[in-house]
């Protein structure tokens, strides 16, 4: 049983491009949410989705949005990348007993 | 506010012996509390969570935590330490409502001597 998929797993992007991550979340996960890993930091929520709209979000500005796909896959954008934005960002996914499965994450570099 | 706090930053233990890693908590109401563990360049892996019930919880690697309301804590417990067990350990809370996030500590780095 395939867990939660991320891709890509590294990237290199400029200042001021965008960027777009992509998410298949675990067989029988309805809900996806996002977390940015600073280096040497935990993760941040960046907002979670469910029946396709954005449920929840966390203190992250509006360069950073997303979408969900009605097979539940999900993808995260982020615009005009500030060197801030590098990151491990993550994806999770669940149904109802709130345990969460994690991605391994793709790791952006901002440059 | 709600927070996590893991008090240490770096922690070194030898093959065998035994391991606690503190978390402490700030919430409004009971939360739901997890651990995780990450290994370097890799995703995050759920050890164990507390909903509600015993407060002592049994995880997957040997691995077990606690809750205690009084004190606001959720420590993790490993009786007899391995080499493979060195990663990043995080302790997390979530609210209880349906579309809860997960707020993280800072992580505790487990580092394991032969």
């Amino acid at each position: 049983d395939a867990g939660v998929t991320q891709s890509p797993t590294h990237l290199i992007k400029t200042r001021g491009q965008q960027v777009t991550l992509r998410c298949s979340p675990k067989s029988g996960h309805d809900t996806v949410s996002w977390y940015q890993q600073a280096l040497g930091q935990g993760p941040q929520f960046i907002f979670q989705y469910y029946e396709e709209e954005e449920r929840q979000r966390g203190n992250f500005p509006d360069r950073f949005s997303g979408h969900q796909f009605p097979n539940y896959s999900s993808e995260l954008n982020v615009n005009a990348l500030l060197l801030g934005d590098s990151a491990l960002y993550l994806c999770a996914s669940r149904r109802r007993d709130y345990g969460y499965t994690f991605g391994s994450g793709t790791r952006l570099t901002v440059v | 506010a709600q927070s996590v706090t893991q008090p240490d930053i770096h922690i070194t233990v030898s093959e065998g012996a035994s391991l606690e890693l503190r978390c402490n908590y700030s919430y409004g109401a009971t939360p739901y509390l997890f651990w995780y563990v990450q290994s370097p360049g890799q995703g995050l892996q759920l050890l164990l969570k507390y909903f509600s019930g015993d407060t002592l919880v049994q995880g997957i690697k040997g691995f077990e935590a606690e809750f205690k309301r009084s004190q606001s804590s959720f420590n993790l417990r490993k009786p007899s330490v391995h080499w493979s067990d060195a990663a990043e350990y995080f302790c997390a809370v979530g609210g209880t409502d349906s579309s809860y996030k997960l707020i993280f500590g800072s992580g505790t780095r487990l580092l394991v001597r032969p």
